[in-house]
């Protein structure tokens, strides 16, 4: 079974405190590793799609990392605005419909 | 920058009762979905709908759902006879060229089954 997992479940940091979010994925023809932003109140916002292993991509603070079994959100020098939930998800099935962890809440304290 | 946009943004309805939540894609998109979440669980797809019909559907996607695009800017997701369990937020998303691509979520539509 396509199965998307996520860790730690919350995360609290200092301001400027650089840390990591796991996410773990077992999916049978991947199509695709998203990383999405979700504010309360608000849909999954788009941040970064990493197709195969060894790839990185870079945006502000954040940088996304994929091997063949996991993805990493490294966050560097957060600021109290990065506070969010943030999502993982594999892209699978015919049409690539995406298969979601249940996030990470990072919380940024100044 | 082009948004998904979803209406309402909160619907309350008696058990029973039919729903429609409608979507507007972003305009040059091809590729719709419908996600649900119900809260504090995962963010669960629903149906993905290309052509004018539809390509795939979760075991959620039961027959008392349906999509439908009745024009050339909307689309909706109809729930016949809502349940209690119904209750959650509905995301509807679209991307350009389908699979691989990154999808585009509007911010939902809290429905609340009474």
């Amino acid at each position: 079974e396509d199965q998307v997992t996520q860790s730690p479940e919350a995360l609290r940091l200092q301001e400027g405190e650089s840390s990591s979010l796991n996410c773990s994925y077992t999916v049978s023809g991947l199509r695709g590793l998203f990383w999405y932003r979700q504010d309360p109140g608000k849909g999954p916002e788009f941040l970064f799609t990493l197709y195969s292993a060894g790839e990185e991509k870079e945006k502000e603070r954040l940088k996304a990392t994929l091997t063949k079994k996991e993805s990493f959100l490294h966050i560097t020098a957060p600021k109290p605005e990065d506070s969010a939930t943030y999502l993982c998800a594999a892209g699978g099935g015919s049409q690539g419909n995406l298969i979601f962890g249940k996030g990470t809440k990072l919380s940024v304290k100044p | 920058e082009p948004e998904v946009t979803q209406t309402p943004s909160h619907q309350v309805t008696q058990m029973g009762q039919e729903v429609i939540l409608r979507c507007v894609p972003i305009s040059n998109h091809l590729y719709f979905y419908w996600y649900r979440q119900i809260l504090g669980q995962k963010v669960e797809f629903l149906v993905s709908f290309y052509n004018n019909e539809i390509s795939e559907k979760s075991e959620i996607f039961d027959d008392q759902f349906s999509v439908e695009r009745p024009d050339g800017s909307n689309f909706t997701l109809k729930i016949r006879s809502t349940k209690l369990e119904d209750s959650a937020m509905y995301f509807c998303a679209s991307t350009m060229t389908g699979f691989n691509q990154p999808q585009h979520f509007g911010d939902g539509t809290r429905l609340s089954i009474l």
